[in-house]
């Protein structure tokens, strides 16, 4: 089955510095992925939809400039919390579409935490 | 119209039981309602998903239920174990838009 790899898992990093996360495409290829926002107990928001070869589609109240993404090539997007402060301490989830029938595949999550 | 309601928000039910989580929505254009798994600091997984055009569509233990009537579907769990426990989320969608709409999610704890 499709796989999605999201790197890292898990990331600290201090107030005012950036952050990249990484989703791949391990065993096919998505010209679009899907980046998630989750708090605690909450359900998944959607924050911007990745297109390879243009720019992304960013969900209303989303920061453009605030979270960059890149579609670098068939299987890998990224997604950078520029000068991240606190509140953008959240769980960080990519996705991509189905290959042929079914539903979207989910990468593993990244957890930030800003301090 | 583009919401999806789910119930309820938290569940506890003894091993062996069946728990039952209800979905709704409005919009008549959606035509693909998965429903997915999540546990603690991992992503969703794809659980079992259903289509308008069945009634019911069963896969091991778990089972949705479609009232297209109602706008409603439903997931059932049975035969609950405690591994069964995190967090449930219906979504829905219409084919070829890839946009889902997810339900707030439903806490699931299965009890030894």
């Amino acid at each position: 089955g499709a796989v999605v790899s999201q790197h890292p898992s898990w990331v600290i990093c201090k107030s005012g510095t950036s952050v990249k996360i990484e989703c791949r495409s391990l065993d096919f290829q998505a010209t679009t992925m899907f980046w998630y926002r989750q708090f605690p107990k909450q359900s998944l928001m959607l924050m911007a939809t990745s297109n390879e070869g243009s720019k992304a589609t960013y969900e209303q109240g989303v920061e453009k400039d605030k979270f960059l993404i890149n579609h670098a090539s068939l299987t890998l997007s990224t997604l950078t919390v520029t000068s991240a402060h606190p509140e953008d301490s959240s769980f960080y989830i990519c996705s991509a579409p189905p290959v042929g029938w079914g539903g979207y595949t989910f990468g593993s999550g990244t957890r930030l935490t800003v301090v | 119209q583009q919401q999806v309601k789910q119930s309820p928000q938290s569940l506890i039910v003894q091993k062996g039981g069946i728990p039952i989580i209800n979905c709704a929505y409005e919009n008549t254009a959606f035509d693909y309602f998965p429903w997915y798994q999540q546990f603690p600091g991992k992503g969703p997984a794809l659980l079992i998903a259903i289509r308008p055009d069945v009634s019911e569509k069963k896969e091991g233990r778990f089972t949705i239920s479609f009232n297209k009537s109602a706008k409603q579907f439903s997931l059932h769990i049975m035969d609950s174990q405690p591994g069964d426990s995190a967090t449930y989320f219906c979504a829905a969608s219409i084919t070829g838009t890839y946009k889902y709409i997810f339900g707030t999610g439903t806490r699931l704890k299965v009890l030894a």
